[in-house]
């Protein structure tokens, strides 16, 4: 099945500070999504970006599906962006959804 | 807020016994899945149902069931419950076209302690 890889693994941010998570896999997809995790568990949606680039506010994303990656961008953190960020893969819309580790951030004030 | 309810929030049961966790997708979503959230496994995808067919299967174990009724909400059935099956459960439904799903939306959770 598809592999999923996500990094950094950890990352402890100044708020202000500018990052980059970074999302791989191991074979074409059809889907492919971005979440945040809040410290309360709750599962947010950032961006569905199975190709191309998108943008919402501080966050964006780009997905090059040629090359099996995709980024998420965090400009000007703030400590309500720490908690988790996962992507998530379907190779078609009837295959498993495969989520990676998820890269866990801390924006300190 | 998603949209997409779960209930309940919380559930405290023994080893041994059965429970049920229900989710409402969101209105016009066709598409249901649930997932499993420990601590040791990540996000684990279980099950997907579309329009009430069972359309991709995942970790699943075998004492656990699905279904989505006409209506189109969903019950995950858990049973002969080991201390191992302490988790999140989450829901998520998406909308489709043509077939296809597109991106997902979440509800709250179930937070299943097993004792």
């Amino acid at each position: 099945g598809i592999q999923v890889e996500q990094s950094p693994p950890d990352l402890i941010l100044q708020e202000g500070a500018n990052s980059t998570l970074r999302c791989n896999f191991s074979d074409s997809v059809n889907n492919l999504q971005w979440f945040h995790q809040n410290p309360w568990g709750q599962l947010i949606n950032l961006f569905y970006i199975p190709s191309g680039t998108k943008q919402n506010g501080r966050l964006s994303a780009t997905t090059v599906a040629t090359e099996r990656y995709s980024l998420l961008y965090i400009s000007s953190s703030q400590t309500t962006d720490s908690g988790v960020y996962f992507c998530a893969v379907e190779k078609t819309s009837y295959d498993k959804v495969i989520f990676g580790p998820g890269t866990s951030l801390s924006v300190i004030p | 807020d998603s949209g997409v309810t779960q209930t309940p929030k919380h559930l405290i049961t023994a080893t041994g016994q059965r429970v049920t966790l229900r989710c409402s997708p969101r209105s016009g979503d066709l598409s249901v899945y649930w997932y499993q959230q420990s601590l040791d496994q990540g996000l684990q995808f279980l099950i997907q149902y579309y329009n009430g067919e069972e359309r991709a299967k995942g970790n699943i174990l075998e004492r656990f069931s699905a279904q989505q009724f006409p209506d189109l909400h969903s019950e995950l059935n858990l049973s002969s419950l080991e201390l191992g099956d302490s988790a999140l459960y989450f829901c998520a439904s998406s909308p489709e076209d043509r077939g296809n799903t597109y991106e997902q939306y979440f509800g709250p959770g179930t937070r299943l302690t097993v004792t």
